[in-house]
């Protein structure tokens, strides 16, 4: 049990559109999740907190307006890079907390983003 | 503020050698967890361990053992008998009692020579 899925794996898209990536729970429900962002050779670092059914706090740095969060239910977070740039090219991975659990993050296996 | 220091880098070992991976910890909060993690090159995320502020005692589990040591406020991890498998980042992170925002380390790289 406990499986965090993220969609796409990988997408390369084009500098100035708008990329969305999914993280789902599969078999638990989840009303945290977590996005980190991991550039080549470093660590991860949290970018929001994503909350079911509120607005996602959002970790000092992280622009809001260009990576935007959307948790609707109990098992779906997406988070959508909007008007890609290069440098916005990492690794993104979410996290999913099952509701009712305390300290306890499930992974997704990620998703790399290479913005062209 | 929360904060914790893996200070080294990378690793390498021949196979079969044992390695300890260091990691030290910073929080004032009294309630605290810390997690291991390991990363392959694919780059999902492999929980090892968690371990709660309350419970210092060692862990083992195979080939992995765990030091818990709040006096320095230290949490290594031993890999004995290494094996080429064992390469990889890992990660050492910590979440306070308060939410359960992780703080991850900087992450050690370890390559197991055959």
């Amino acid at each position: 049990g406990a499986v965090v899925s993220q969609h796409p794996s990988r997408v390369i898209c084009k500098s100035g559109t708008s990329v969305k990536i999914e993280c789902r729970s599969l078999d638990f429900q989840a009303t945290t999740m977590f996005w980190y962002r991991q550039f080549p050779k470093q660590s991860l670092m949290l970018m929001a907190t994503s909350n079911e059914g509120s607005k996602a706090t959002y970790e000092q740095g992280v622009e809001k307006d260009k990576f935007l969060i959307n948790h609707a239910s109990l098992t779906l977070s997406t988070l959508t890079v909007t008007s890609a740039h290069p440098e916005d090219s990492s690794f993104y991975i979410c996290s999913a907390e099952r509701t009712g659990g305390i300290n306890e993050q499930f992974f997704g296996p990620g998703t790399r983003l290479t913005v062209l | 503020a929360q904060k914790v220091t893996q200070a080294q880098t990378e690793i390498s070992v021949v196979e079969k050698e044992d390695v300890t991976l260091d990691c030290v910890y910073e929080t004032r909060d009294t309630t605290y967890y810390l997690f291991w993690y390991k990363q392959p090159p694919s780059g999902e995320l492999v929980f090892l361990i968690r371990r709660n502020s309350f419970d210092e005692q060692n862990e083992i589990s195979g080939r992995y053992s765990w030091n818990f040591q709040k006096s320095t406020s230290s949490f290594n991890f031993t890999i004995t008998a290494s094996q080429v498998v064992d390469s990889a980042v890992y990660f050492c992170a910590l979440s306070t009692g308060a939410n359960s925002k992780l703080t991850f380390g900087k992450g050690i790289t370890l390559s197991v020579r055959p």
